[in-house]
């Protein structure tokens, strides 16, 4: 098992380009998450999908974009990056949709936006 | 709508010292807890959590919380800091009726000193 698997590690966009996260995990779960991490803020929660073909807004959604056409795959897409989007983001994914089961988190990809 | 409160973004501690790292939460309805650690330049893994039942939850690496619903907390510890539980430390909580989504925490960051 490799659990959540994101790409790539680290990636530096300019102003106004697009690109996308990939993050895939094989433990079949149904939930899938994707969170930027900033300095004192925690993670804040961008999107959310409860399963192939359902995606829905978390906190902070303005920018990105999401699908899921599989259970394995939930790409996080960066339409016109921006400097504010510099941050760290992390995938995770949860067996079922009980929120009382804990989640999975990939290692992270490190985003420079100059 | 649930929220998290850490105490503290960063504590310090001697090895050998007892750790504690405070969380404070509201929920209108009985909550999920969860505390998840991060080490350097990787994603998050599950430390503990509460469910339901006993309200002294054990983990890894002989972390503990207590969930004590009067005082809307659910603080961790461990007896005897060691240099490898230098990390980021994220409490965070869920509720049946919050959708599906999990609130984390701002983190505090634990520096063990020899």
């Amino acid at each position: 098992n490799a659990g959540v698997t994101q790409t790539p590690k680290f990636q530096v966009l300019k102003t106004g380009q697009s690109m996308t996260l990939q993050c895939a995990q094989d433990m079949n779960h149904e939930y899938m998450s994707w969170y930027r991490q900033d300095p004192g803020m925690g993670l804040r929660l961008i999107h959310y999908s409860v399963g192939a073909g359902i995606t829905d807004q978390g906190e902070v959604p303005n920018g990105y974009n999401v699908s899921r056409s599989t259970t394995e795959d939930f790409p996080l897409r960066l339409l016109s990056a921006a400097p504010s989007q510099t941050s760290v983001y992390f995938c995770a994914s949860r067996g079922g949709l009980a929120v009382k089961n804990e989640q999975y988190f990939g290692p992270g990809t490190r985003l420079t936006v100059t | 709508a649930q929220s998290v409160t850490q105490l503290g973004s960063h504590v310090s501690v001697s090895e050998g010292a007892l750790v504690l790292l405070r969380c404070n939460y509201s929920s209108s309805v009985p909550p999920y807890l969860f505390w998840y650690v991060q080490y350097p330049n990787q994603g998050l893994q599950l430390l503990l959590k509460y469910t339901t039942g006993a309200t002294l939850v054990k983990g890894i690496n002989g972390f503990e919380a207590e969930f004590k619903k009067s005082e809307t907390s659910f603080h961790l510890t461990k007896p005897s800091a060691h240099m490898s539980d230098a990390a980021e430390y994220f409490c965070a909580v869920s509720v049946n009726t919050g959708g599906f989504k999990t609130i984390f925490g701002a983190g505090t960051r634990l520096f063990v000193k020899a």
